[in-house]
């Protein structure tokens, strides 16, 4: 079954507007880290947030992670038509060394 | 330097068909994973390997096989393709254990 959950599974918003997308895991984690992929590429990563941080900040990129409720958030500000794509989460469960992967938000920005 | 890069970009295969796909890093990386991305399914992890001359199997190991004969290559080996393999091929690589991944541009293949 899969370790990380995106919510929602497609998101349409305006230039400009704020995208958020969420995630939400099962087992403890060392790390989630969030991952771009746009239409037939591989995937970048964009910030990893270990298990006893709370926020982190990546130019107009910000994530959360509440270990209590096993979940995370990534907010995109001033959102750009540059930024479609799909966005996946990503867990490093503990004492497993490989990351599992959610399904991914499928994000579009309108101009 | 050029990251991950991978080889073929795109295959066709008739079912029963062998293929080697071909993962390279100039990174220095320890770590190398071959994943499969499916519609609706997001990655799922193939076999890694943690260093040279090392393997391990992922999520979905069955009807591939994998080498780490040299720690800057990592090759994905169908021996009898099936449909049911279509699917797009990405390699990555990691320095470490569970640190950011980075990513191939990935192959498309397609079992006739």
């Amino acid at each position: 079954s899969q370790q990380g959950e995106e919510d929602p599974q497609a998101l349409s918003i305006q230039e400009g507007e704020n995208a958020t997308m969420n995630c939400s895991y099962k087992t403890s984690i060392n790390n989630l880290q969030w991952y771009r992929q746009n239409s037939g590429r591989g995937l970048v990563h964009l910030i990893l947030i270990r298990s006893n941080e709370r926020e982190k900040h990546s130019g107009r990129l910000r994530v959360t992670l509440d270990t209590s409720k096993k979940s995370s958030s990534l907010l995109i500000t001033a959102s750009r038509a540059a930024d479609t794509a799909s966005y996946f989460c990503a867990t490093d469960a503990s004492n497993t060394g490989k990351l599992i992967f959610g399904q991914g938000t499928t994000l579009q920005v309108k101009p | 330097n050029a990251g991950v890069t991978q080889t073929p970009k795109f295959r066709v295969l008739k079912t029963g068909q062998s293929m080697t796909l071909l993962c390279a890093q100039d990174m220095n990386h320890e770590y190398m994973y071959w994943y499969r991305q499916d519609p609706g399914m997001g990655l799922r992890l193939i076999h890694y390997s943690v260093g040279e001359g090392t393997t391990a199997k992922g999520e979905v190991p069955d009807g591939y096989n994998v080498s780490r004969l040299k720690k800057q290559n990592f090759l994905l080996g169908l021996e009898s393709a099936a449909p049911s393999q279509t699917s797009v091929y990405f390699c990555a690589s990691s320095y470490g254990q569970g640190e950011t991944q980075y990513f191939g541009p990935g192959t498309r293949l397609l079992v006739l």
